[in-house]
């Protein structure tokens, strides 16, 4: 079964502009996982977040986990058309399985 | 140099017959795992192998049969393929199975 939703499905913005995306789960996680995934490629891993972290920072990209409410965010800031791309997240659930979720379509218009 | 690699990257052929989709990962990671992602972009775990022992056997029709002849390899065979087989089949190997993944290319898999 689907166990991540993320929202919203699609996303347009200028370049420039913060981009957020939410993800939401339905059972408890070891770590959470972004991923990206350019038109006809497969995906690339982001960022991992553990149960016990709150927020995480890598670059453009800041992720946050509410382990209360289940569900997590990625933000690109000062986002550029190359982040044109489907987004992603993965809850592992501690079978070791990754769950991911529908995805996010974001375009950044240059 | 490629890290996870998938062949063939396109593959058509007609309902009933088998076929087989490889994969090779060169970062030494101890895992690997077969993905299908649906025309929907939905993408959900079918196999996963830790150290060539198959771990996560999700509810995949038995025509679906992976084989990992060493930790370097996990390939996908496919018996009496079907119309709804069609997909884009992703490979992709973690250091351990609670690691980041890396995935491969991507199969593109078209059943007429």
């Amino acid at each position: 079964s689907q166990q991540g939703e993320e929202d919203p499905q699609a996303l347009s913005i200028q370049e420039g502009e913060n981009a957020t995306m939410n993800c939401s789960y339905k059972t408890s996680i070891n770590n959470l996982q972004w991923y990206r995934q350019n038109s006809g490629r497969g995906l690339v891993h982001l960022i991992l977040i553990r149960s016990n972290e709150r927020e995480k920072h890598s670059g453009r990209l800041r992720v946050t986990l509410d382990t209360s409410k289940k569900s997590s965010s990625l933000l690109i800031t000062a986002s550029r058309a190359a982040d044109t791309a489907s987004y992603f997240c993965g809850s592992m659930e501690y079978g070791n399985k990754l769950v991911f979720g529908a995805g996010t379509i974001l375009r950044v218009k240059s | 140099d490629t890290a996870v690699s998938q062949t063939p990257k396109y593959l058509v052929t007609q309902m009933g017959n088998d076929k087989s989709i490889k994969c090779e990962q060169n970062l030494g990671h101890d895992t690997m795992y077969w993905y299908k992602q649906d025309s929907k972009k939905f993408l959900k775990i079918m196999f996963s192998y830790n150290n060539k022992e198959l771990i996560i056997n999700e509810t995949v029709p038995n025509r679906f049969s992976p084989k990992s002849p060493d930790k370097a390899h996990l390939n996908l065979h496919i018996n009496s393929l079907e119309l709804g087989d069609s997909a884009v089949y992703f490979c992709a190997s973690s250091r351990r199975m609670d690691y980041e993944q890396y995935f491969g290319p991507g199969t593109r898999l078209t059943v007429t």
